[in-house]
């Protein structure tokens, strides 16, 4: 099946621990995107990359970082310099007409 | 700042009835809104989008109302179902879908 897959889909973290989570396309889109998602509060953007080797900073890239070596993937990481991780971490890609689709998505928990 | 501010934060609709939910945005370079409808422990999935262009777009039961001079947009949910029970998010953009900013959310009850 064609899509976005994210794993895992539930990651604890310790404190002062970094964490990946993996995002993976086959659907050849070259725009992918990370979203954080707490509650009441929307989707908020922490990283974009249009093309492979290339990532932008989105509104709240403080405490994450990104890379794009593939255009089928693009891993986030949780660092420890991110006080307040504990959200839902969604995985998207732009598709034609410039329709955004989302993965699944992954929970993260500080413990 | 980009904003994008959703109204209300929550709604209970009764089977059959109409769910409306509002958004108004600040920024005039916006030229895309797009709705999304997300299940619980699910990502969105695109529902109906519109560009100012157009006043009013119609998919089935859903509808987009755009209002340019007042920079406010709507979605109506017609004959709404217990199935539409969801957290529907408005969202803008300057570059035709690139760097999406989000309303906060509507979570929609429909009661049978």
């Amino acid at each position: 099946d064609g899509g976005i897959t994210q794993s895992p889909k539930y990651l604890f973290r310790k404190e002062g621990q970094n964490v990946t989570l993996s995002c993976e396309q086959n659907l050849n889109h070259d725009a992918m995107y990370w979203y954080r998602q707490d509650p009441g509060q929307g989707l908020r953007l922490i990283y974009y990359s249009q093309i492979v080797n290339d990532f932008q900073k989105g509104d709240i890239a403080e405490g994450y970082s990104v890379s794009r070596e593939k255009k089928e993937s693009f891993p986030l990481t949780v660092t420890s310099a991110q006080k307040n991780p504990t959200a839902f971490y969604l995985c998207a890609s732009m598709g034609p007409g410039n329709t955004i689709y989302f993965g699944e998505g992954s929970w993260l928990t500080v413990v | 700042q980009q904003q994008v501010k959703q109204s209300p934060q929550s709604l209970i609709v009764q089977k059959g009835g109409i769910s409306i939910i509002n958004c108004a945005y600040e920024n005039t370079a916006f030229d895309y809104f797009p709705w999304y409808q997300q299940f619980p422990g699910k990502g969105p999935a695109l529902l109906i989008a519109i560009r100012p262009d157009v006043s009013e777009k119609k998919e089935g039961r859903f509808t987009i109302s755009f209002n340019k001079s007042a920079k406010q947009f709507s979605l109506h949910i017609m004959d709404s179902q217990p199935g539409d029970s969801a957290t529907y998010f408005c969202a803008a953009s300057m570059e035709y879908g690139n760097k999406l900013v989000f309303g906060a959310g509507t979570i929609l009850r429909v009661k049978s």
